[in-house]
C-alpha cells in the first residue's frame, strides 16, 4: 500500500523559499508521476507540479516562475522549492501520486505551511 | 485555462436522502474528470476518475455522470460519513483545475 509523508518547515518568513519533501513508502518512486498540489486555509485546490522519476517535469503557470520540483530515487523522494514566499503561499501542501487518465491517488496527510515574519 | 465551476457551494440534505453535485468545466475536458471528497482535516480521497468509474474500494452509493462539460455526482443513501466536501478535477488540459467544492451538510 503506498503511503506518501511530507515534511519540512511549518514557519517561512516572506520572501524566502519554502522546501518541502515527500518520501513515498510502499512503491518505488521510478514509476508513474508525482505531484504537489496546495490548499489555502478554509480555499479549494490548486495543482503546483508534477513530476516523473527520470526529471521530467510540468508546473502550473501560475507559480512556473517560482517553483521547482525535483525527485531523489535513491532515497524515493521528491521535493518542491517555491521561492520569494508571501502571505497568500499559506496553505497545507499535499504531495499525491498522478495517475494520467484517473487523477491523484494516494495523498499524504499534508502540512501546513505558514508564511510569516 | 478550464474553470471548474461546482453548485451548489451548499447541500443541506437528511440521512438516507440522495446528494446531486453539479460541476461545470468552462470547455470541454471529454470524459477526463475526477471526484474527490474531503473530511475536515484529512487529505482529499480520490472517488471518481474517468466522469463515471469508481476508484478501489469506494462504495457502490458513489455515482458519476456526464461529458463534455457536465458533470454529476450523486450519492444515494446518505450514511453519515458521506458529510463532507466534494471536489471535482479536470486533467484534460494543463494546467490541472480543480472545482470550488461542495460541501454537503446534515439536514
Amino acid at each position: 500500500q503506498v503511503q506518501l509523508q511530507e515534511s519540512g518547515p511549518g514557519l517561512v518568513k516572506p520572501s524566502e523559499t519554502l522546501s518541502l519533501t515527500c518520501t513515498v513508502s510502499g512503491d518505488s518512486i521510478s514509476s508513474y508521476y508525482w505531484s504537489w498540489i496546495r490548499q489555502p486555509p478554509g480555499k479549494g485546490l490548486e495543482w503546483i507540479a508534477y513530476i516523473f522519476y527520470s526529471g521530467s517535469t510540468n508546473y502550473n503557470p501560475s507559480l512556473k516562475s517560482r517553483v521547482t520540483i525535483s525527485v531523489d530515487t535513491s532515497k524515493n523522494q521528491f521535493s518542491l522549492k517555491l521561492s520569494s514566499v508571501t502571505a497568500a503561499d499559506t496553505a497545507v501542501y499535499y504531495c499525491a501520486k498522478y495517475y494520467f487518465g484517473s487523477g491523484f491517488d494516494p495523498w499524504g496527510q499534508g502540512t501546513l505551511v505558514t508564511v510569516s515574519s | 485555462e478550464i474553470v471548474m465551476t461546482q453548485s451548489p457551494a451548499t447541500l443541506s440534505v437528511s440521512p438516507g436522502e440522495r446528494a446531486t453535485l453539479s460541476c461545470r468545466a468552462s470547455q470541454s475536458v471529454t470524459s477526463n474528470l475526477a471526484w474527490y471528497q474531503q473530511k475536515p482535516g484529512q487529505a482529499p480521497r480520490l472517488l471518481i476518475y474517468g466522469a463515471s468509474t469508481r476508484a478501489t474500494g469506494i462504495p457502490a452509493r458513489f455515482g458519476g455522470s456526464g461529458s463534455g462539460t457536465e458533470f454529476t455526482l450523486t450519492i444515494n443513501s446518505l450514511q453519515s460519513e458521506d458529510f463532507a466536501v466534494y471536489y471535482c478535477q479536470q486533467y484534460n488540459n494543463w494546467p490541472l483545475t480543480f472545482g470550488g467544492g461542495t460541501k454537503v451538510e446534515i439536514k
